[in-house]
Parts: structure tokens; C-alpha cells; sequence
């Protein structure tokens, strides 16, 4: 079954660190762009992140550039986000995408998404 | 920051067509920003619908169409059923660093 699924998320205090995971399967997330995205608890969806296929590229939103960073482990076929210095408005469910398809024709369509994994900034 | 907007809420009733639509603040919306639509029911994750401005995913229902109105991006929903009452995000690809960005989101309530 391709599926996407995160973990990771918890309640972390503000300036601290947190390291998602987003597990693929029935693909293989080289092939792919992948994206970041994420939803503050009653508002709406907000791109984060997302990296090239062979991982040459990355770019993040403006809101966390410098704090965030997209990683991937081929070996694994997982996605990492790390998340440090983080704020009270970090607070969201984050979902990892696919783009539609394989290699460097880029779709710009996140076809594929995981479940969401929650992260609370909190003192 | 580019703001992409859509209308707050709209109602339609059952077995009617409603369309949405998907503005940017930098001007016109064109085939070039790759438009996505996504439908998200509460406590659910988004599920994609509309890619490239009017491609349908493989599980798309029939009676979900999108195109460019205007200077903007729209999706259609027609013979509208109960289940798709749900929020809808149009997203936006704006080129150089590979930037995206999320519309503010339409809430349809079928009534």
C-alpha cells in the first residue's frame, strides 16, 4: 500500500528542538519531490518545506527558515523534518506530501499525504 | 508575504453547482502557478483533487472540475452530494525558490 506516515510529535517547550519522521512506503521517496506542510489547530493548511526528488534543492516558507531543516534517509525511506528554536506559533498538525510523480519532472501536485503528526510549543 | 484568497464559506444545496474560486495577491492567476485543490473534512487530512490548474487525480470524482476564471483559479462542484461538505484549499506554485502557498480556504455547507 503507498502510504506516507508521520511521527515524532509531541508537546516541547519554546526554544527547545523536535525531530519528525515521515515513513514511505509501497514507493520509494528518492524518486519524489517532497513537501512539508502544516495546520495551526483551527486554521488553515500552510506550506513548509519542500526538497527535489534527488535532494539538490530545498526552500522553506519564510516563517521558518533558518530553524527548520528537510532531511531525507535513503536507507530508511524516511523523511526527516528538524525543528529547533521553536515557537508558540509552531504549534500545528504537520503533514509530509508527495509530489505526483517520479523524477525531475516536477508536477507541483502533492498527490500523496500522510496523516499528520501533532506538535504542541508550550512552557 | 503573498496572500492567495478564496471566498470564507459558501452554501449549496443538494444536487446543485457550486464554484470557488482561488485569487492571488500578485496578480493574475495563469497555467504557470500549477494550481492544486483539496478538500479536508474535519479531523482528517487534506486529499487532493485538482492538479495543474484542471487534471484529475485517478480518484477524483467526475463532478469535481477545475479551470481558470478570469484572473483566477476555480473549482467546480457539481450535483453536489452531502459528503462534500468539507473545506477546500486551492494551492499555488509561484516559481523561482520553488515557493508555494496555501489559499485561505473555502468552507461548503450543503443545506
Amino acid at each position: 500500500q503507498v502510504q506516507l506516515v508521520e511521527s515524532g510529535g509531541g508537546v516541547v517547550q519554546p526554544g527547545r528542538s523536535l525531530r519528525l519522521s515521515c515513513v514511505g512506503s509501497g514507493f520509494t521517496v528518492r524518486r519524489y519531490a517532497l513537501h512539508w506542510v502544516r495546520q495551526a489547530p483551527g486554521k488553515g493548511l500552510e506550506w513548509v518545506a519542500v526538497m527535489s526528488y534527488d535532494g539538490s534543492k530545498k526552500y522553506y516558507a519564510d516563517s521558518v527558515k533558518g530553524r527548520f531543516t528537510f532531511s531525507r534517509d535513503n536507507s530508511n525511506n524516511t523523511l526527516y523534518l528538524h525543528m529547533n528554536s521553536l515557537r508558540d506559533e509552531d504549534t500545528a498538525v504537520y503533514y509530509c506530501a508527495r509530489d505526483l510523480g517520479a523524477g525531475d519532472y516536477i508536477f507541483h501536485a502533492l498527490a500523496l499525504w500522510g496523516q499528520g503528526t501533532m506538535v504542541t510549543v508550550s512552557s | 508575504q503573498t496572500v492567495v484568497t478564496q471566498e470564507p464559506s459558501l452554501t449549496v444545496s443538494p444536487g446543485g453547482t457550486v464554484t470557488l474560486t482561488c485569487a492571488s495577491g500578485t496578480g493574475a492567476v495563469t497555467s504557470g502557478y500549477y494550481a492544486n485543490w483539496f478538500q479536508q473534512k474535519p479531523g482528517q487530512a487534506p486529499r487532493a483533487l485538482i492538479y495543474n490548474t484542471n487534471n484529475k487525480h485517478s480518484w477524483t470524482p467526475a463532478r469535481f472540475s477545475g479551470s481558470l476564471l478570469g484572473d483566477k483559479a476555480a473549482l467546480t462542484l457539481s450535483g453536489v452530494q452531502p459528503e462534500d461538505e468539507a473545506e477546500y484549499y486551492c494551492l499555488l506554485y509561484y516559481g523561482g525558490a520553488l515557493n508555494y502557498v496555501f489559499g485561505t480556504g473555502t468552507k461548503v455547507t450543503v443545506l
